[in-house]
């Protein structure tokens, strides 16, 4: 069985950092690309980044270029985003997804506050 | 205000047929390929339709999907209440080279 498990989230200053995780089993995890997809409590999905297989392609939604950072450790099975930088616009709950987007997993809560 | 347009919000009785649609241009729609999800209250996303057109596995027939120039719609038919959920479109971006959503609509059965 696919599950995706993300784990970092908590609450944060204004201009704070957070790593966030995420696991995968049930897959073969360096045969996907992954993404990262947030949702504002009660608002609808933003796209935030996406990777491919073996890290070599990145891609980033406009607003979080040059704060957020995608990466991924195949020999440890694990995706990551470094977010830098953060607002109070970040507050989130962010999931992460497999390629195509056919598995999510439940999300980790960022809170951005001072 | 998303790359994607869909109409907030959507209802209809048990048994109906309801469309929702998704608006976009020529740097998404048009070239590529739509994919709907469904979020009940509480759960992540489920993706209900990729490829435009094409249902995973247990998602019931009675979801359909369908494309035509920049705009595209899931039709769900025989409504049942536990359908009721949020839905949302998704495309990649060619110019936003990026994945884009559309701001979602949340379907109420009567």
């Amino acid at each position: 069985e696919v599950q995706l498990v993300e784990s970092g989230g908590g609450a944060v200053r204004p201009g704070g950092s957070l790593r966030l995780s995420c696991t995968p089993s049930g897959f073969t995890f360096d045969d996907y690309g992954m993404n990262w997809v947030r949702q504002v409590p009660g608002k609808g999905l933003e796209w935030v980044s996406g990777i491919d297989w073996n890290g070599a392609r990145t891609a980033y939604a406009e607003y979080v270029k040059g704060r957020f950072t995608i990466s991924r450790d195949n020999a440890k099975n694990s995706l990551y985003l470094q977010m830098n930088s953060l607002t109070a616009e970040d507050t989130a709950l962010y999931y992460c997804a497999r390629e195509g987007f056919d598995y999510w997993g439940q999300g980790t809560l960022v809170t951005v506050s001072s | 205000q998303s790359e994607l347009t869909q109409p907030p919000s959507a209802s209809g009785t048990p048994g109906q047929r309801v469309i929702i649609s998704c608006s976009g241009s020529n740097s998404n729609i048009r070239y590529n390929t739509v994919n709907w999800f469904q979020q009940l209250p509480g759960t992540a996303p489920k993706r209900l339709m990729y490829s435009n057109s094409q249902r995973p596995p247990g998602v019931p027939d009675r979801f359909s999907g369908s494309k035509s120039g920049t705009s595209a719609t899931l039709a769900i038919s025989g409504l049942q209440s536990e359908d009721e959920a949020d839905y949302y479109c998704a495309v990649w971006d060619d110019s936003l080279n990026g994945w884009v959503f559309g701001g979602g609509t949340k379907l109420t059965v009567l």
